[in-house]
């Protein structure tokens, strides 16, 4: 099983400043690796695929990088709608298809 | 707009049952592999299941292998999760998830249900 690893586990930002959340797998998910945001008290919604591909609707602010075992998401002016929890998922190796512990951005 | 409703949540004991559904409307059910996610209490994601646009391929995570089994029907738009033998660590809001790829399988998951929550408590 692949392991998906995230950090930090609370990100404290003030809005209008650029976030930064890494992922991080414990072998190559080449770029099968996915990003969703969920608010609370709602489903997940897709943001990322491929490593670098924003889904539908999503912001320009949102961007991925990375390959291999490490990535980046960058969220490069937070508004306040983006305060949230993002989670990473690799679907590279399956079953299972694995998450990460998630990410919770907050305002500073 | 490709709308998923779950239900069939609540409180059930350890040990007993539960059928879990999820109604698709808005897309064609019958292209699609979809999965089933959870999420305990203030907990991250967790993958269950996955079932294939026919339903001849299934996988599932193996803390629920053995007990729970994920089914569909096509020609009703739904999507079953039947869980038996249920623990406390199976405490959660399950959702269905929708794999957005049409030819073959993508893994990742594009459209989402509300979720519905499953307490397993005495």
């Amino acid at each position: 099983e692949i392991v998906m690893t995230q950090s930090p586990a609370t990100l404290s930002v003030s809005p209008g400043e650029r976030a930064t959340l890494s992922c991080r797998a414990s072998q190559s998910v080449s770029s099968n690796l996915a990003w969703y945001q969920q608010k609370p008290g709602q489903a997940p919604r897709l943001l990322i695929y491929g490593a670098s591909t924003r889904a539908t609707g999503v912001p320009a602010r949102f961007s991925s990088s990375g390959s291999g075992t490490e990535f980046n998401l960058t969220i490069s002016s937070l508004q306040s709608e983006d305060f949230a929890v993002y989670y990473c998922q690799q679907y590279n190796k399956w079953p299972p298809l694995t998450f990460g512990g998630g990410t919770k951005v907050e305002i500073k | 707009e490709v709308q998923l409703v779950e239900s069939g949540g609540g409180l059930v004991q350890p040990g007993g049952s539960l059928r879990l559904s999820c109604a698709a409307s808005g897309l064609t059910f019958s292209s699609y592999e979809m999965n089933w996610v959870r999420q305990a209490p203030g907990k991250g994601l967790e993958w269950v299941s996955y079932i294939s646009s026919s339903g001849s391929t299934i996988y599932y995570a193996d803390s629920v292998k053995g007990r729970f089994t994920v089914s569909r029907d096509n020609a009703k738009n739904s999507l079953y999760l039947q869980m038996n033998s249920l623990r406390a660590e199976d405490t959660a809001v399950y959702y269905c998830a929708r794999d957005p790829g049409l030819t073959d399988w993508l893994l990742f998951f594009d459209n989402w249900g509300q979720g519905t929550l499953v307490t397993v408590s005495s």
